[in-house]
């Protein structure tokens, strides 16, 4: 059974950092695309980016709004999806997801970690 | 950006009866829009791909159609357990963007 478990959020300060943590199991995690997408409350959900899987050297992408504050990165030896986030805003309050890509699809999502940006 | 809306935030309707969400896209997409469920306290659940693909597991009571820059996801003989949240999103480029989401409502 596919499994994806996000871990590290909480309550930070504007200007502050973050880093989430997505544990995954029951599939090749090397294998595959892995994204980061978030929803603010009431809000539609945001892609933040994508990285690649072993094929395709890890390289990453990113949505224009988040480039540059926030890195995506993975560890294959734990099955760990990484999302590190600097220069927090409070407009970046949101339930962060983590999910397996197909591609540029997501066929399987965490259940999501609650951000808080506030002072 | 592609700008994808869901111009009906809200919809209730009755099991059995059928009912349809419309997305929109601001630009062509050809058919690379995907359709997902989200219920409470649930993962999202990627329903339908290329428009009109049904995933494995997704119920032959849902459809997609269209392709362009109009959409549809229909549910026939709706069931209860169809509740919660329906989300179109576009694959054509990046960035991956969503639509602001359906609610169905179960009477």
């Amino acid at each position: 059974e596919v499994k994806l478990l996000e871990s590290g959020g909480g309550l930070v300060q504007p200007g502050g950092s973050l880093r989430l943590s997505c544990s995954v199991s029951g599939f090749t995690f090397a294998d595959f695309y892995m994204s980061w997408i978030r929803q603010p409350p009431g809000k539609a959900p945001e892609w933040l980016g994508m990285i690649r899987n072993t094929a395709n050297l890890y390289s990453t992408d990113y949505n224009p709004s988040v480039k540059g504050r926030f890195t995506i990165s993975r560890d294959n030896t734990q099955d760990i999806l990484y999302l590190q986030m600097d220069t927090l805003r409070t407009e970046d309050t949101a339930i962060y997801y983590c999910a397996r890509g197909l591609w540029v699809l997501f066929d399987h999502w965490g259940q999501g970690v609650m951000v808080t940006v506030s002072s | 950006d592609v700008q994808m809306t869901q111009s009906l935030s809200y919809l209730a309707a009755s099991p059995g009866e059928s009912v349809s969400i419309s997305c929109e896209a601001s630009k062509s997409i050809s058919n690379f829009l995907a359709w997902y469920q989200q219920k409470p306290g649930e993962p999202y659940k990627l329903l339908i791909q290329s428009g009109s693909t049904l995933q494995s597991g997704t119920p032959s009571r849902f459809s997609g159609s269209g392709s362009g820059t109009d959409f549809t996801l229909t549910i026939r003989s709706l069931e209860p357990e169809d509740f919660g949240l329906y989300y179109c999103q576009q694959y054509y480029e990046k960035p991956l963007t969503f639509g602001s989401g359906t609610k169905l409502e179960i009477k």
